[in-house]
């Protein structure tokens, strides 16, 4: 059974340009998570989503960072214009019912 | 704010002896535990979770430990190898939240 996708698996930008992000889900799951993760650091939730609903997305600094969903399926993250502060490694993770499974992250390195 | 922490930062165990990572968290509503395994640059892999109806659960070679009295658990693994040498989180979520928050991290290092 294939896990949760992501591509790519490494992006180095320059500050103040954009970048996106892509994860499919494992099948079947409804629920699909994006998560931050800063060098030693545990995942912080960026949104959530149920189907194709945004159903949490507070922690979004949503003055730059967008995603969709659009078909409750692959989603998307966007960062435009990415900050220096922005290198992290983002994860996707998605769940039917308890557990979480996770990909295996993009690395972002901007500078 | 509620936090979810891990009492070691970094763990050394020597090759077939069991190792034991802690955790401890704060937020008394959390029902739902997960440890999770993270090897370098790959994300965050499954290892067990328990419900708070529960104290223990055993997996193959590990186990988990929930203590809701003082609010503790942990994840013991049975004759550790060299391929447990990785970052393990503990992570907590409460009821319909479903927002999973994950402690720091410690990392295990399995000596030969």
């Amino acid at each position: 059974e294939a896990g949760v996708v992501q591509s790519p698996r490494y992006k180095i930008i320059e500050k103040k340009q954009p970048v996106a992000f892509w994860c499919n889900p494992i099948s079947g799951h409804n629920t699909l998570y994006w998560y931050r993760q800063n060098l030693g650091q545990g995942p912080e939730l960026l949104i959530r989503y149920e189907n194709e609903e945004a159903v949490d997305d507070s922690q979004l600094p949503k003055d730059r960072f967008s995603a969709e969903r659009l078909k409750g399926v692959d989603s998307t993250l966007k960062i435009q214009p990415a900050e220096l502060g922005d290198s992290a490694v983002y994860l996707c993770a998605s769940s039917e019912a308890g557990a979480k499974y996770f990909g295996p992250g993009t690395r972002l390195l901007v500078l | 704010g509620e936090s979810v922490g891990l009492h070691l930062p970094t763990l050394s165990v020597q090759e077939g002896d069991n190792s034991i990572i802690n955790c401890a968290y704060s937020n008394s509503a959390s029902d739902y535990f997960i440890w999770y395994k993270q090897e370098s640059g790959k994300g965050p892999q499954f290892i067990i979770d328990i419900r708070s109806n529960m104290d223990k659960r055993q997996g193959q070679r590990v186990t988990v430990l929930l203590n809701k009295t003082v609010k503790h658990l942990s994840l013991q693994i049975a004759a550790t190898q060299p391929g447990d040498s990785a970052v393990y989180f503990c992570a907590e979520t409460s009821g319909s939240a479903r927002q999973l928050t994950f402690g720091s991290g410690t990392q295990l290092t399995v000596l030969p």
